[in-house]
């Protein structure tokens, strides 16, 4: 079965550091999106993706986070300059119309 | 207020046992899924509703749209269904997934 990956699968980085996260989408599908977990709470929205451009963000997205789709097959997430509160699991997420939404299985980013 | 809301928060059962959970949204939904979340961090979907019932093995969800509430279900429940359960709504098919707080379940043998 077709499924997301997502990596590194952990990263560990210094305050200030710019961060790279990569996901690779299941290959027919459309629309992309980012979540983020903060360790003991739920699972936050932060970016959707379609047709090459952001289609929604949540006030979290700030001018320090950007998307990008460099090829046709990865979907990236930069951080670039992290802070502490940045520290949490990265989900990617990709699904064609209409169907459900496959998760990846995350990256654990820890920001010392 | 959080759009979706899950009962109960922490929920710990004998093997065996039939297990309910709940959530209760309060948006207009095109789909409300269930997904499992393992203490490794993975998220697992399992089920797409946009409404009566779906029953995949042990697991049975169902959701009343009217009354904006879904349940998910677990028979003979067993140790390895110990995870987090996360219900989670759509307010269009194209939309992000809007996540409850999700449900602690432990199964003890």
């Amino acid at each position: 079965e077709p499924e997301v990956t997502q990596t590194p699968s952990h990263q560990v980085t210094q305050m200030g550091q710019e961060v790279i996260l990569r996901c690779v989408p299941i290959s027919n599908h459309l629309y992309f999106y980012w979540y983020r977990q903060i360790l003991g709470q739920k699972v936050e929205f932060l970016v959707s993706f379609y047709n090459n451009e952001i289609s929604e963000k949540s006030e979290i997205f700030d001018d320090q986070f950007s998307v990008e789709r460099p090829d046709g097959s990865n979907f990236t997430l930069k951080i670039r300059s992290t802070k502490l509160e940045d520290s949490a699991m990265y989900f990617c997420a990709s699904m064609t119309s209409g169907e459900t939404q496959y998760f990846g299985p995350g990256t654990r980013l820890l920001v010392l | 207020k959080n759009e979706v809301e899950q009962s109960p928060q922490n929920l710990t059962a004998q093997e065996g046992e039939f297990i309910t959970i709940n959530c209760s949204y309060s948006v207009g939904i095109s789909a409300l899924h269930w997904l499992q979340q393992h203490p490794g961090g993975g998220i697992v979907s399992l089920f797409m509703l946009s409404s009566g019932k779906k029953k995949h093995g042990r697991l049975i969800a169902t959701i009343n749209i009217q009354e904006k509430h879904s349940s998910l279900h677990i028979t003979a429940s067993h140790p390895r269904d110990s995870a987090v359960y996360i219900c989670a709504v759509q307010k269009t098919s194209y939309d992000k997934v809007i996540f409850g707080p999700g449900t602690s379940l432990s199964v003890i043998p």
